[in-house]
């Protein structure tokens, strides 16, 4: 079974700009959750999609934002880019998100802001 | 919301010793703890989980206990290697309540031999 699948898995852009950041779960798994990951802050929770619903959102300004699509696929999106915003992004997904489900992560998109 | 709290931030044993990290978290509806093992450059990889059913769990070296009253639960390492060393998360969430997994801030683990 193919694992969690981050495209792409490096990207630079330039502030003011946005972008578009892919996540394919693992086959079955229906929630997807969203992680920044920085030196010295660990893994900050970003938002939780399920069956195309967002079910958590974590304390991220709306320049933040995510989708979930019916093959349970999800995206992130990020506006305005700011240097702070460098960083790996990381998703993981669960098999229903609820009861004795693990999550299970990708390798994450390096995103470098100049 | 739940705010999940790790020490020490930093950690090094020699080869051989025992190695234990400690989390305490603020949800007291939080029901599911797992730990994360992230080597350098690659994914986080689950470890061990506990619910809140269990006291104890062990896996051959590694060993996590609950303490739900004090809201605390730690990881235990014995006969550390040098392959042990790498980036150790924890985490704790109401997974019934489908909550959101939160994440302490991680210990990384140097093992010298």
């Amino acid at each position: 079974k193919a694992g969690v699948t981050q495209t792409p898995r490096y990207l630079i852009k330039t502030r003011g700009q946005q972008v578009t950041l892919s996540c394919s779960p693992i086959s079955g798994h229906r929630s997807v959750s969203w992680y920044q990951q920085t030196p010295g802050q660990g893994l900050q929770f970003l938002f939780e999609y399920f069956s195309e619903t967002q079910r958590n959102k974590g304390n991220f300004p709306g320049r933040f934002s995510g989708r979930q699509f019916s093959n349970s696929r999800s995206e992130m999106n990020v506006s305005t880019l700011e240097l702070g915003d460098s960083a790996l992004y990381l998703c993981a997904s669960s098999l229903d998100g609820a009861g004795n489900q693990p999550q299970h992560f990708g390798d994450g998109t390096r995103l470098s802001i100049l | 919301g739940e705010n999940v709290e790790q020490h020490p931030s930093t950690l090094s044993v020699q080869e051989g010793d025992s190695a234990v990290i400690k989390c305490t978290y603020s949800d007291s509806a939080s029901n599911y703890f797992p730990w994360y093992k992230q080597e350098l450059g690659k994914r986080p990889q689950l470890i061990i989980d506990i619910r809140s059913n269990v006291g104890e769990k062990k896996d051959q070296r590694i060993a996590v206990t609950l303490n739900k009253t004090a809201k605390h639960f730690s990881l235990h390492i014995t006969e550390t290697q040098p392959e042990d060393s790498a980036v150790y998360f924890c985490a704790a969430s109401n997974r019934q309540a489908g909550t959101a997994l939160i994440f302490g801030k991680g210990t990384t683990l140097s093992v010298s031999s």
